[in-house]
């Protein structure tokens, strides 16, 4: 357990629907990640906030769409996906240095 | 920022063996990290080592870097089964800790 939880574990969704990911840390840390981890590729850092605000954005695709309503909880909002979006998505928050990881979703994209 | 590129690829031994993963990187870095990925699940931070620093350890753990080299290697000593996991080193530089992940190094470690 490593004070970073992420909801739903897993997620089917078709091309047309609209879901979101949620990340929830308890670390009182100031900074959050997306990060998406497909096969055979190295782990894409997607976006990033600090604070609340959004400090990059990785060119990620306007399907996916982050929000992030306080430090310590940070969405991700999908809609209109592609097969080739399905990848486990991971958040991941950190204070200065190392990253604290949560489980990740396993998205699968029908 | 870029990556660092794990060698080998993959590595199966024999419990009780050690196991050394290796990292090289092709531009300036100020700090390296080393995380670890068990099947479908998030990373866990391993250890950090700074371009000034040569040598780390944490418990079974031995990393070192060569910034001549533009390199880094992790050492796992007395290799257990529950070490079977992926290993990646991640790059940061220009004052950032924000890593950027090689393709890591899947480690099987045999009972």
């Amino acid at each position: 357990e490593t004070g970073v939880t992420q909801t739903p574990r897993h997620l089917v969704m078709g091309m047309t629907n609209k879901k979101s990911l949620k990340c929830e840390q308890h670390l009182g840390h100031n900074a959050m990640y997306w990060y998406k981890q497909s096969a055979k590729k190295p782990l894409e850092l997607m976006f990033v906030y600090n604070f609340k605000e959004q400090t990059e954005n990785n060119s990620v695709p306007s399907r996916f769409s982050p929000e992030c309503p306080n430090s310590s909880h940070l969405f991700l909002h999908l809609h209109t996906l592609q097969p080739e979006d399905s990848a486990l998505y991971l958040c991941a928050s950190s204070q200065a240095t190392e990253q604290y990881f949560g489980p990740g979703t396993r998205l699968t994209v029908t | 920022s870029q990556q660092g590129e794990e060698d080998p690829q993959a590595l199966s031994i024999q419990e009780g063996e050690n196991a050394t993963m290796n990292c090289s990187y092709k531009t300036s870095i100020n700090n390296l990290q080393w995380y670890r990925q068990n099947s479908g699940r998030g990373l866990v931070h391993l250890i950090l080592i700074r371009s000034n620093e040569r040598e780390k350890h944490s418990g079974r753990l031995r990393v070192t870097l060569d910034t001549s080299k533009k390199s880094s290697s992790l050492l796992i000593t007395a290799s257990r089964a529950a070490d079977t996991a992926s290993y990646f080193c991640a790059t940061g530089s220009g004052g950032s800790y924000i890593p950027t992940f090689g393709r890591g190094t899947s480690l099987i470690v045999h009972p």
